[in-house]
């Protein structure tokens, strides 16, 4: 089966930089994936990591473990509009199936 | 005009009653998914098509039945509608070909059994 663990809110201010942390159990593993969702809105995909190692677009950014497990999502100069949840997915090894983490709720304070 | 869309997007039902989400795509994927989101939970994979001939489970089928109608259509039904399944529905879809690491989602339809 899947499990998939990640913080359940996180509190930062503008400006800051933020890393929400994903530790996943998977009985075969293809990437992780981050998906952003604003209160009332679909999620919407953010970045993949099939290999290990860091990946960049813009102020966001995704980190893979693939020895560890484990990965995160780190936001930088932060903005109110970051006010989401994000999810962690893991992509299975059939790269078929997508299993999501509960999500973490990301607050960004003035 | 979205590339996925989800009707209804609203629809409060009583329990006992069949209740049929659909789901219409015009990105040319060929794999479509029902996910269920309830809060603390995340998304559960409920079940997913790769083609018209193509049906699996997910996670928590039990309780749901899937039609795949045509490539761009994908409809998820509850025969017997119970409280516990009320809970907000996304249809996503994703492609075989490069980029199948991405999903997308329609708005999501709130469903509500009394």
């Amino acid at each position: 089966g899947q499990s998939l663990e990640q913080p359940s809110e996180v509190t930062a201010v503008e400006g800051a930089i933020v890393q929400i942390n994903c530790t996943y159990q998977t009985s075969g593993f293809y990437g992780l994936s981050w998906y952003q969702q604003h209160d009332g809105g679909a999620p919407t995909f953010l970045s993949y990591n099939a290999l290990d190692g860091l990946e960049e677009t813009g102020r966001f950014s995704s980190f893979l473990s693939r020895s560890d497990s484990y990965g995160y999502l780190l936001l930088q100069e932060l903005q109110m509009k970051d006010s989401a949840s994000y999810f962690c997915a893991v992509r299975d090894n059939n790269f078929n199936k997508f299993y999501f983490g509960s999500g973490t709720k990301l607050n960004v304070k003035p | 005009d979205a590339d996925v869309t989800q009707t209804p997007r609203n629809r409060i039902t009583k329990t006992g009653k069949r209740i049929m989400l659909e789901c219409s795509q015009t990105k040319g994927h060929d794999r479509m998914y029902w996910y269920r989101q309830d809060p603390g939970l995340g998304l559960r994979l409920i079940y997913y098509s790769f083609d018209v001939k193509d049906i699996n489970k997910g996670e928590i089928s039990d309780g749901y039945s899937v039609s795949r109608q045509a490539q761009a259509k994908f409809s998820l039904s509850l025969e017997s509608a119970i409280p516990n399944q009320t809970a907000l529905y996304f249809c996503a879809t994703s492609t075989g070909r490069s980029g199948a690491n991405v999903l997308t989602f329609g708005a999501g339809s709130r469903l509500t059994v009394l």
